[in-house]
This record gives structure tokens, sequence and C-alpha cells, in this order.
């Protein structure tokens, strides 16, 4: 079975301020990895997403992620974040003979001005 | 902005109620998904298809939710009983293939059952 985690349900940093939303999965062995965004009465838009390769992928609006194997993490981070980025992030995982992606429970992200 | 159009964006129904929900999915995009997520934001997968072809689907859709993706139609899921418990936001995703796992999104039909 596959599943995947995002521990803090809820962060809140200031503008400019660096951030860290974490996410572990569960899977034998390695995923195709995705961060999504969803902002408010919107669907979700894709940040980024790891297949292979370099471990580090860069995405939309500065935002990168670290795959780490030895860890199970898929942790996205960006350097300086703006109040705009206030929105619910979710990590999926997907191992190809499942055919559906697993969603996490998203952590909501709040931006203090 | 989405290219996956949902509609409608919201819909109330009272117990008992049909719901029918409609996508369609991006030009060039043969695989459709449909997801339930609820207020927690807990994503539940429903059903999904290649063309007009079910791929997989969980057993509560086989009661009293039902779904299509006629050819040169909108896809649709049908709830023919409602529920409270129904009360989520249905997402539609579109992809290319059954390979890559990018999902691409419509905005959802939340649906409120009372």
């Amino acid at each position: 079975a596959q599943s995947v985690t995002q521990p803090d349900a809820r962060v809140t940093v200031s503008e400019g301020a660096s951030l860290q939303l974490r996410c572990k999965y569960s899977y034998s062995g390695t995923p195709y990895l995705f961060w999504y965004v969803q902002y408010p009465r919107q669907g979700l838009q894709l940040l980024l997403k790891y297949y292979s390769g370099d471990p580090v992928v860069q995405g939309v609006n500065g935002f990168e992620a670290e795959f780490s194997k030895s860890n199970s993490s898929f942790h996205l981070r960006k350097a300086s974040v703006h109040w705009s980025d206030s929105a619910v992030y979710f990590c999926a995982l997907f191992s190809g003979g499942n055919y559906k992606p697993t969603f996490g429970k998203g952590t909501s992200l709040v931006v203090h001005p | 902005n989405s290219k996956v159009i949902q509609t409608p964006r919201y819909l109330v129904k009272g117990q008992g109620q049909k719901a029918k929900m409609r996508c369609i999915p991006e030009k060039g995009h043969p695989v459709v998904f449909w997801y339930q997520q609820n207020k927690n934001n807990e994503f539940k997968f429903l059903i999904n298809f290649q063309n007009q072809e079910v791929l997989q689907q969980i057993d509560m859709t086989e009661k009293r939710f039902s779904a299509e993706c006629p050819s040169n139609s909108p896809c649709s899921l049908e709830i023919q009983s409602s529920e409270a418990g129904d009360s989520a936001l249905y997402l539609c995703a579109s992809s290319r293939t059954q390979n890559t796992g990018q999902l691409y999104f419509g905005e959802g039909s939340k649906l409120t059952v009372l």
C-alpha cells in the first residue's frame, strides 16, 4: 500500500520568511512525486514534480522541493514567501502500476503581511 | 486558469435527490479522474476513465454513484440519492496518459446536501 503524510495541517509564517512544508511517503519503490497548490474556490495547480534524476526540482513562483529516498520525503521549500502564497498545499504520489495518484491531507499555509 | 471545465460550480440538493456534475477534460487528455475532497481536505478517489472505458472505481461508486465519459460529450458524475455525507467538493482531473501521474484539475463542483 502507498500513502502520503503531511504532518503539519497548518503553517503560519511572516512575509519574507523562508518556508518548508513537509511531505513523507510510504512506497517500496521510487515513486513519482508532486506538489500542488489550491487557492480558495479554485482547483489544484501543479507547482512541481519529481520523476528521477536531480533530487532537487524547481517549480513555479520560486518553489523547489527535494526528494530523499533514504528519508522517504519530498519537502517543499521557498526562500522568501509572499502573502499571495497563502493557500493549501498538497503532496501527491504516483506509483505507475496503481494508475491513480494518492494525495496527502494538505497543509494550509498562512502568510502574515 | 483551468482548462478542465466543470459545471456547475455549486449545487444544493435535498437528501434523496439526484445530483449531477459534468466535466470537460483538457483537449487531448483521454484519461479522466473524479475525486471527492471533503471539508478536511481529504481526497477520496472515485473513478477514472481512459476514453470511454472505466479503469478503476471504488466500491461506493458502484452503488449510489455512477459516472460516464461518452464520446464527444462531457464526462459526468451522478449521485442517484444524495446523502448528507456526500457534501463535498467534487474534482475532475484529466491527464495525457495513465503513466505520468500528473493531473490537470478543474475548479470543482461543490455539492451541499441539506
